[in-house]
Parts: C-alpha cells; structure tokens; sequence
C-alpha cells in the first residue's frame, strides 16, 4: 500500500500569510493526487486533482504542484474561510489512501 | 439541488450487519465510478471501498475486506455499502463519494453530508 505523509500536521497562521503543506507519497505516484478541505461536520471539498488542476469554482488563491512523491498546497494568502483541515489523496493505485491531515488554524 | 444522500447509519451491536445508501439526487452516477470513504470520531479519512462505473469492478480496504459489499444500481442512481461482522473499530461517520469525470479517475468532487454508523453493545 501508499502511505501518504502530510506536514506539518497543524499550522498556525494570520489571515493574509501564505501557507504551504507538503504530502509525500511512501512510492512514486506520477501526478494522481487531490487535495481536499474539510469543515467541522462537514464533508470534504475537492480543491486540486492531477496535482496542479484547480478544481472548477476554488479560489485562485489555492494551487497544486508535485510529481511523483512530493507535492504542496499552497494557499497564497489566507482568508478567514481557509482555517480547516486539509488532507491529501493518492489516486495512483488501490488502496486508495489519503495523508493524516493538516489543520489550518488561526495564530 | 444537486446532492447525495446518504442513510441507513445508526447503531449496531459488534458482529451485527447494516446496509447503507447513497441516493442521487438531480444528479446522474451512470458512467461515474463511486467511493465510500469514513471518519472515525477525531480521526482523519479512512478509503473504505470503490466501484467501477458499470460495478464490474470493486475494490475494498483490507480492513473491510470480506465484511463489507460495495454494489450499485444505476437505474436507481443508489450505491449501496453492505456491512457484516461489524466491529467497534467500524464506528465512523460514512460519505459517499462520486467520481470527478466518468472514467474512474477517483478524484471525489460530489460528497454526500455523511451517515454516522456506531458499533456498541
């Protein structure tokens, strides 16, 4: 199986900072990874597939980039909407596996 | 609105069964392959199972597998999760996940709101 190791697992962060998450993948997986945000309560929402594609209707302000093991989120300038969990999901191969999540919080 | 639905959560006794669904809504699931993905209380997302778009294939965690069913009726826009010898390590909240583009590429963009399954004597 894929392990997928995210980093840092939280984040302390002021609205405005860029903020970068990093998931590596335990083999190479091309570029079959999405990134996704959750709420508390909420389900989780598709930012970034293909690791670079923003998905339809995410602010520009979230991109994607990586290949093979090491990708990154970047959030280019924080919005009081972005303080959440991020987790990252390998499409590579079954079993499907997702990082353990980064928590994006208010420093 | 365009959503899915799921149900059939609730609480079971370790070694007891439950069925969920996903039921579409304003949206179609032919051609798009389907995932179950869980929660436990706290914890991160846990792959729990996935189907092909035409259920041809299914695919299972290994902690599920043998326990857990993945199967789908199109007609019905309905994925079903059959769930057997249930343990406590099951408890979770369940969502159900389709397919960004038909094809089976397994990037998730439509998620269900979840169902919470509690596995407790």
């Amino acid at each position: 199986d894929i392990q997928m190791t995210q980093s840092p697992s939280s984040v302390s962060a002021s609205v405005g900072d860029r903020v970068s998450i990093t998931c590596r993948a335990s083999q190479g997986i091309n570029s079959f990874l999405a990134w996704y945000q959750q709420k508390p309560g909420k389900a989780p929402n598709l930012l970034i597939y293909a690791a670079s594609s923003l998905q339809s209707g995410v602010p520009s302000r979230f991109s994607g980039s990586g290949s093979g093991t090491d990708f990154t989120l970047t959030i280019s300038s924080l919005q009081p909407e972005d303080f959440a969990t991020y987790f990252c999901q390998q499409a590579n191969s079954f079993p499907l596996t997702f990082g353990g999540g980064t928590k994006v919080e208010l420093k | 609105e365009v959503q899915l639905v799921e149900s059939g959560g609730g609480l079971a006794q370790p070694g007891g069964s439950l069925r969920l669904s996903c039921a579409a809504s304003e949206l179609t699931l032919d051609n798009y392959a389907m995932t179950w993905v869980r929660q436990a209380p706290g914890k991160g997302l846990e792959w729990v199972s996935a189907i092909s778009d035409n259920a041809g294939v299914t695919y299972y965690a290994d902690s599920v597998k043998g326990r857990f069913t993945i199967s789908r009726d199109n007609s019905k826009a309905t994925l079903y999760l059959q769930m057997n010898s249930l343990r406590a390590e099951d408890t979770a909240v369940y969502f159900c996940a389709r397919d960004r583009l038909p094809g089976g590429y397994y990037y998730m963009d439509v998620w269900g709101k979840g169902t919470t399954v509690t596995v407790s004597s």
